[in-house]
C-alpha cells in the first residue's frame, strides 16, 4: 500500500541548530515527492519537490531510494521556520492522480 | 491574482442538514481535489478530479459527493452531515502534468453538531 510516514508529531529545536524532519514512504515505483509547509494562519504551500532539486528558504531534501526516505533538512533553524510540515507522495501520471500526505510534523524553533 | 477560493471559511451546522462547500480556481487547472485535515491524521484526500466530468475517490470518500461541471469549480457536498465530519477542509488544484505542485485554498472549518 502507498503510504507516507512522518514519525515525529512535534520537533523542537533551538534557533541556529540543525533541523531534520523525517519522511519515509512506501511505494513500488518512482513517485514524485514533495514537502509542503503551513505557517500559522496561512495556506498550505509547496516548500520543495524532489524533481527540481532546488533549495528553498535554506531547506533541502534528498531522495534516498534505498531507504525510501525524503528527509527535509536545514543547517541552521530560524524562528520563522516554525510551522507544520507535510511530506507528500504523488504517483507518476498513469491513470491515477492521488496525492498521499503524511500526518505532518510541527516544527517549533525556540529562541 | 492566481488563487484557489473556498467558501465559507467557517460553517456550523446540525446533523443531517445538507451543505455545500464551494471551491473555485482561476488558473485553468485541470486537476482539483479535496482534503480533510484532522489532528494526528494529517491531510487525507476525499475526492479528486482530473478534468470536467472526471472524478474519482480518494482515501476517505464516504459521506461526501463532488461534481465537476465546469473546469474552475469543484464543490464538496455533504448530503447528510454527521459529527465525525467535523474537520478542516482544503481544496487544491494543479495542472495535470508530472511533478506539478498543488495550490491550496484557505480552508473551511466545519463543525457538525
Amino acid at each position: 500500500a502507498q503510504r507516507v510516514t512522518q514519525p515525529e508529531k512535534l520537533l523542537s529545536v533551538f534557533k541556529g541548530a540543525p533541523v531534520e524532519l523525517k519522511c519515509n514512504y512506501s511505494y513500488s515505483g518512482s513517485p514524485e515527492l514533495f514537502w509542503y509547509v503551513q505557517y500559522s494562519r496561512q495556506r498550505l504551500q509547496l516548500l520543495l519537490r524532489h524533481i527540481s532539486r532546488e533549495s528553498i528558504k535554506g531547506f533541502t531534501a534528498d531522495l534516498n531510494k534505498g531507504e525510501t526516505s525524503f528527509h527535509l533538512k536545514k543547517p541552521f533553524a530560524q524562528e520563522e521556520d516554525s510551522a507544520m510540515y507535510y511530506c507528500a507522495l504523488s504517483p507518476p501520471t498513469s491513470g491515477t492522480y492521488k496525492y498521499i500526505f503524511g500526518t505532518g510534523t510541527r516544527l517549533k524553533v525556540l529562541a | 491574482e492566481a488563487q484557489v477560493t473556498q467558501n465559507p471559511r467557517y460553517l456550523i451546522t446540525v446533523t443531517g442538514k445538507k451543505l455545500t462547500v464551494t471551491c473555485s480556481q482561476n488558473m485553468n487547472h485541470e486537476y482539483m481535489s479535496w482534503y480533510r485535515q484532522d489532528p494526528g491524521l494529517g491531510l487525507r484526500q476525499i475526492y479528486y478530479s482530473m478534468n470536467v466530468e472526471v472524478t474519482d475517490k480518494g482515501d476517505v470518500p464516504e459521506g461526501y459527493k463532488v461534481s465537476r461541471k465546469e473546469k474552475r469549480n469543484f464543490p464538496l457536498i455533504l448530503e447528510s452531515p454527521s459529527p465525525n465530519q467535523t474537520s478542516l477542509y482544503f481544496c487544491a488544484s494543479s495542472l495535470v502534468r508530472g511533478n506539478e505542485k498543488l495550490f491550496f485554498g484557505s480552508g473551511t472549518q466545519l463543525s457538525v453538531l
